[in-house]
């Protein structure tokens, strides 16, 4: 089992540009999060996710897009990047029953 | 205002000195709190869930506890492979499954 994967796991981008971070998982998961993570504030939700075709924001959505089209994927895109949007992001996947979420690897953006 | 603080920010210790790291929370009807350990470089990793005050739970030298308030990770005879950031969660108040985290305790365990 390959768990939760992203990629890709490092990333530099310039002011303005545009991205996708790929998330996917192979456990039949319901529910799948992007989260950042910024030193000293820990974890931050952006977006959620409860199922196929069905999202919704979290604390810092602001410049983040999310689609969930299948139970496996869930993207997050970056429509204009900002150096603010230099960060550590993770994302995570659970069953609908249990809060046990299992993190990806992350991705480490750094935008100039 | 949901929120999760943890203390201490950054705790060293040497092997086999036990400790105790704290994690206070304010949230709506409690749905669970959430241990996860983090290595530098990686995702954090699921410990324990505990639901209701009383609750304790373990895993080799980790012990974790939960008041209506607070909880407490116990870490017994600590080794240094127990060096990480330990993160705990409380889900949303009426959220569904989104979980809020504090910002994590850094522990060192030096031979």
């Amino acid at each position: 089992n390959a768990g939760v994967t992203q990629t890709p796991k490092f990333q530099v981008l310039k002011t303005g540009q545009s991205m996708t971070l790929q998330c996917a998982q192979d456990m039949n998961h319901e529910y799948m999060s992007w989260y950042r993570q910024d030193p000293g504030m820990g974890l931050r939700l952006i977006h959620y996710s409860v199922g196929a075709g069905i999202t919704d924001q979290g604390e810092v959505p602001n410049g983040y897009n999310v689609s969930r089209s299948t139970t496996e994927d869930f993207p997050l895109r970056l429509l204009s990047a900002a150096p603010s949007q230099t960060s550590v992001y993770f994302c995570a996947s659970s069953r609908a029953d249990s809060y046990g979420y299992t993190f990806g690897s992350g991705t480490r953006l750094t935008v100039v | 205002e949901d929120q999760v603080t943890q203390s201490p920010e950054a705790l060293r210790l040497q092997e086999g000195e036990s400790s105790s790291l704290n994690c206070s929370y304010t949230v709506s009807g409690l749905r669970g709190l959430f241990w996860y350990r983090q290595d530098p470089g990686k995702g954090p990793e699921f410990l324990f869930t505990l639901y209701s005050a009383g609750e304790e739970k373990e895993k080799e030298r980790l012990k974790a506890t939960l008041t209506k308030k607070e909880s407490f990770l116990h870490i017994t005879a600590p080794k240094p492979e127990d060096s990480a950031t330990y993160l705990c969660a409380v889900p949303f108040s009426g959220g569904y499954n989104k979980l809020i985290f504090g910002a994590g305790t850094r522990l060192a365990v030096h031979p």
